[in-house]
């Protein structure tokens, strides 16, 4: 059973800070990876999507990376905003099944930054 | 566009009533799927269409009735529900994942359901 965790749970950084954070999964039978944002009470906003035969992607300050063999990929948001602060979440789909078997989401890591 | 949008925003219910959540795209996706996100948690997978046909249940109660009328419309019919069916609930739609796609999810802002 696919499992995915995100560490850390929480991340207070002052403005301007560079910073990681980190997506693991326990299957690496995977299709591609998905990152989102949440805003708080709101919807999730789709980031960045890795497909499994890539090893990275980039969207103006945000960069994903994925290592399949050992079961992680990892979001850097370079010269963080205070308007970066909310949850981010990643989602595994797996190789296998239907075409549209289902995401499996991470624990999300809710991000601080101070003015 | 890349827009789903679900309707209402938010909705308040008694244990007896019966009322709809609407989701709609016009993004020409194919699939369709409902979420139930609770509090600080992880969105959690409910039902999903594709091409208008329901192809998972996640063994969700039979309160909750899915519909999917068209390509571009997805419904959640609720009747009877508990007080611990409040939550955030999310529609999100997508292309499949073949002939190249990669099957990536476009999600609503959500309906924010309380149940009396």
């Amino acid at each position: 059973k696919q499992e995915v965790t995100q560490i850390p749970a929480a991340l207070s950084v002052p403005e301007g800070e560079n910073l990681v954070l980190n997506c693991s999964f326990t299957d690496s039978a995977i299709y591609n990876l998905q990152w989102f944002r949440q805003d708080p009470g709101k919807g999730l906003t789709s980031l960045l999507l890795i497909q499994s035969s890539q090893r990275e992607q980039t969207s103006g300050r945000l960069n994903a990376s994925l290592d399949k063999s050992s079961g992680r990929s990892t979001l850097y948001i370079a010269a963080s905003q205070p308007g970066d602060s909310a949850t981010y979440l990643c989602a595994v789909r797996r190789n296998y099944g239907g075409a549209t078997n289902k995401l499996i989401f991470g624990t999300g890591t809710l991000l601080a930054v101070q003015p | 566009d890349t827009e789903v949008t679900q309707t209402p925003k938010h909705l308040v219910m008694g244990m007896t009533n019966k009322k709809s959540l609407k989701c709609e795209q016009h993004m020409g996706h194919r699939a369709m799927y409902w979420y139930k996100q609770k509090a600080k948690k992880p969105p959690e997978l409910m039902f999903v269409y594709s091409y208008e046909k329901l192809s998972i249940n996640e063994s969700v109660p039979s309160r909750f009735s899915p519909e999917c009328p068209n390509s571009s419309l997805l419904n959640l019919h609720l009747h009877a529900l508990q007080p611990e069916d409040s939550a955030l609930y999310l529609c999100a739609s997508s292309h499949h994942r073949d002939r190249g796609r990669t099957g990536e999810l476009f999600f609503g802002e959500g309906s924010r359901l309380t149940v009396l």
